[in-house]
C-alpha cells in the first residue's frame, strides 16, 4: 500500500512567485492534514480536510495560502505570492478516522520549499 | 491540549533499552498520549498511543502512570536507525485532530 506522497520534493522560487504543492494522502483517508517547520521552528499545524470540506484552518498563516481538496482526494497547498519567510518544509498527513481507532496521522517525507 | 516537558536530548548504548521520559501534568481525562518520532529530513512517523493502559506494538512500549501525569516510550532493543527527535503528544481521542509538536527529544543510539 502507498504511503503519503508529496510532489514536488524539492522547489526553489523567487519572491513573488507562486508555488503550489500536491499532496497524495493513502487511499481511502478522508483525512488530510498540512503541517510545516520553518526554519529552527517547531512543526505547526497548518489545516486538516475532512473529505473535500475543510475541518480546522487556523493554523493557516495568512491569505497568500491556499489549500484545496477537490474532490476529496488529493490536495494542494498554493503559496502566492510567496515569502522569504515562507522558506521551510511542508508536511502532508493523512489518517483514516478522528475518533476511536485508526486515527493515527501518517506523514508524507514533505516539500522542502526555499524562496530566495 | 495538554502541554508536554521532555528532555531536549538523551543517549543510549545500541542494543540497550531506550527510555524516554514525557510529564504531561495537566492531561485531561479524554487525552490520549501520542508518540511520534522524525528521523532526520523524513516526516514524522507515528510509533504508539494510549489513553490510561499501558500498550505495546512492534516498535515500542508505552508505560502511563496511574496518575496519566507522566508516561515513558521504550525502545526494547535500540539499534542506530533509532536515532531520531522522539515527540510526546496529548491530543483529545475524538474531534479536531490536529497535532501540536513540541521541541521533543533528540534521542542519540551510540554504537
Amino acid at each position: 500500500e502507498a504511503g503519503v506522497t508529496q510532489f514536488p520534493s524539492h522547489s526553489v522560487i523567487e519572491k513573488g512567485q507562486t508555488v503550489t504543492l500536491r499532496c497524495d494522502p493513502i487511499s481511502g483517508h478522508d483525512n488530510l492534514y498540512w503541517y510545516r517547520r520553518v526554519m529552527g521552528k517547531e512543526i505547526k499545524f497548518l489545516l486538516h480536510f475532512v473529505k473535500e470540506s475543510k475541518q480546522d484552518e487556523s493554523g493557516m498563516p495568512n491569505n497568500r495560502f491556499l489549500a484545496e481538496r477537490t474532490g476529496g482526494t488529493y490536495s494542494t497547498l498554493k503559496v502566492q505570492p510567496a515569502e522569504l519567510e515562507d522558506s521551510g518544509v511542508y508536511f502532508c498527513a493523512s489518517s483514516l478516522r478522528t475518533g476511536g481507532r485508526d486515527t493515527e496521522a501518517f506523514f508524507g517525507q514533505g516539500t522542502r520549499l526555499t524562496v530566495v | 491540549d495538554a502541554k508536554t516537558t521532555q528532555p531536549p536530548s538523551m543517549d543510549c548504548a545500541e542494543g540497550r533499552a531506550a527510555n524516554l521520559p514525557c510529564n504531561h501534568s495537566t492531561i485531561s481525562g479524554n487525552e490520549y498520549v501520542y508518540w511520534y518520532r522524525q528521523i532526520h529530513s523524513q516526516g514524522p512517523q507515528y510509533i504508539i498511543h494510549g489513553l490510561k493502559n499501558n500498550e505495546t506494538n512492534e516498535m515500542a512500549s508505552l508505560i502511563i502512570t496511574e496518575d496519566r501525569k507522566s508516561s515513558t516510550l521504550i525502545l526494547p532493543h535500540a539499534t542506530l536507525r533509532d536515532t531520531a527527535v522522539y515527540y510526546c503528544i496529548v491530543r483529545v481521542g475524538t474531534g479536531a485532530q490536529k497535532l501540536v509538536f513540541g521541541q521533543g527529544t533528540r534521542l542519540t543510539i551510540n554504537p
